[in-house]
């Protein structure tokens, strides 16, 4: 596609079960970023995977967070026993990685999964 | 560590101009700057990157003080399409690649 797509659009769940969200991101964009968005909020970064290094996890705020990537294609961004504060928009965005990296290029956004746990 | 913006919130008439500004407290290697509307996803509009090159938006300006890690984002003769909430996203000299955004400021511009 011509652009970054996330599935579900919306997730409601029950507090204490798991949850996977998915992101495909623009095709050729090796650098791939989760952020996470509450309501009425800036957004904040959880993780991002740059090509073929180590997933940067710095932004993680449990170890009921984790993420995967498959090659340089898709990501899921798994949830486990989730709580009612990770209620929020978990937004995916991919950008280009030249040689030197990753700087300075545009993160190109998907439209998010709107997450409810109730 | 976040960035702060100011305003947080700015209501303009058509035609009126605004200017939203992002500062940080840490060595910046660039600045990003995007606009959201209600339920979508950010919407690109600029980067500004240490040494003075710019990528984005041909009517949309800004400006980057490498020295006061601040930036500035210029909104010219607004129109009603520029509604919505303003972030600033700032990606660090020292750390990876990630954007750290501020707390937005919302735009809402009137007939």
């Amino acid at each position: 596609g011509a652009g970054v797509s996330q599935s579900p659009s919306n997730k409601v769940t029950e507090k204490g079960k798991d949850v996977e969200l998915r992101c495909d991101p623009i095709s050729g964009h090796t650098a791939l970023y989760w952020y996470r968005q509450r309501l009425g909020q800036g957004l904040e970064f959880l993780i991002y995977f740059q090509g073929n290094s180590a997933p940067d996890k710095s932004g993680l705020p449990s170890d009921r967070f984790s993420a995967e990537r498959t090659g340089e294609s898709v990501s899921t961004l798994t949830i486990q026993r989730t709580q009612q504060e990770d209620s929020a928009v978990y937004l995916c965005a991919s950008s280009l990685w030249r040689s030197g990296g990753a700087r300075g290029e545009t993160q190109y956004f998907g439209p998010g999964t709107r997450l409810l746990v109730l | 560590q976040q960035p702060v913006q100011s305003p947080q919130a700015v209501i303009l008439r058509e035609g009126e101009d605004a200017v939203i500004n992002c500062s940080s407290s840490k060595a910046l290697y660039s600045v990003h700057w995007y606009r959201q509307k209600h339920g979508e996803a950010p919407v690109f509009l600029m980067i500004l990157l240490k040494g003075g090159e710019q990528k984005g938006h041909d009517k949309i300006s800004a400006s980057f003080n490498e020295k006061k890690q601040q930036s500035s984002l210029y909104l010219t003769a607004s129109q009603l399409s520029y509604s919505g909430t303003y972030f600033c996203g700032t990606e660090r000299n020292n750390a990876g690649n990630m954007l750290t955004f501020g707390g937005g400021t919302r735009l809402m511009v009137k007939p």
